[in-house]
C-alpha cells in the first residue's frame, strides 16, 4: 500500500483480556516504531525495529507488553491483562533509513484501545 | 516521559493570521522535525532542521533552530481553517532510534 496501515481502527477490551494490534509498514522500509498515545498527549516512545531486529524496547511499560516484527515487515504489539490505564491510542510508524535517523517517519492512523 | 516542551499548548487565530509554536528541548541533537497531527489521524512530517542549520522554509512553513538555547520555532503564515491541528516537534535522544516528541500545540485557525 502507499502508506503505513493499521488495524483495527478501534478495539475494546474488559480488564483482563488480552489484544494484538497490527502494523503493516511501508513495503521496504527498514525502521518500525511503536508510540503510545494518550488523549491530548504526544506520542510516546515504545519500541524499534531495524527490520527483525528490536533493538529498542525501552519504552514498553511493563512485562505485560510484547511486539514482533518476525520477517521484517509486519510488526504486532501485544498487551496481555489489558489494565485500564492502557488505554490509549497506538500509533505504528516507518521510515526508510536504519535509526529513522534523518528520515522522516510515516505513520499509520493508529488503533485506538479501550479497556473496559 | 517527555523531554521536550512545546508553547503555547494552545493557539486560536482568525484565517490570515501568522501562527507561532516554540519548542524547547533538554538533550543534543542532530536534527529537529516538526509534525501535525490532525484530529483522530496519525502525525504526518512536516520539515526537519539539521543541527548546522538556523533557518529553513517549506511553502507557508518557516522553522528556526538556535542551538544554544535549545530552542526551536515554527512559523505558519497566512493560515487557513485547515491548519486546525497539533504540531509536534520531535528530536532523537538516547541515541538514534528514540524519536521524543514534545507534548504538542493545539492550533485552532477560525475562518
Amino acid at each position: 500500500g502507499a502508506g503505513v496501515s493499521q488495524s483495527p481502527r478501534y478495539k475494546v477490551a474488559k480488564r483482563g483480556q488480552d489484544v494484538a494490534l497490527r502494523c503493516d509498514p511501508i513495503s521496504g522500509h527498514v525502521s518500525l516504531f511503536w508510540y503510545q498515545q494518550a488523549l491530548g498527549q504526544g506520542p510516546e516512545f515504545l519500541t524499534y525495529f531495524q527490520n527483525e531486529a528490536q533493538l529498542d524496547k525501552s519504552g514498553l511499560p511493563s512485562d505485560r507488553f510484547f511486539a514482533e516484527r518476525p520477517e521484517g515487515s509486519v510488526s504486532t504489539l501485544k498487551i496481555q491483562r489489558t489494565q485500564q490505564e492502557d488505554s490509549a491510542v497506538y500509533l505504528c510508524a516507518s521510515s526508510l533509513a536504519p535509526g529513522g535517523f534523518d528520515s522522516p517517519l510515516h505513520f499509520g492512523n493508529g488503533t485506538r484501545l479501550t479497556v473496559t | 516521559s517527555q523531554q521536550g516542551e512545546e508553547d503555547p499548548q494552545a493557539l486560536s487565530i482568525q484565517e490570515g493570521e501568522n501562527a507561532t509554536m516554540n519548542c524547547s528541548y533538554k538533550t543534543s541533537i542532530n536534527n529537529l522535525q516538526w509534525y501535525r497531527q490532525n484530529s483522530g489521524r496519525g502525525l504526518v512530517h512536516l520539515i526537519l532542521i539539521r543541527s548546522n542549520e538556523r533557518e529553513k522554509h517549506s511553502g507557508r512553513l518557516r522553522v528556526t533552530l538556535d542551538t544554544s538555547k535549545k530552542s526551536s520555532s515554527l512559523l505558519i503564515t497566512a493560515s487557513r481553517a485547515a491548519d486546525t491541528a497539533s504540531y509536534f516537534c520531535a528530536f532523537f535522544s538516547g541515541g538514534y532510534n528514540k524519536l521524543i516528541f514534545g507534548a504538542g500545540t493545539r492550533l485552532a485557525v477560525h475562518p
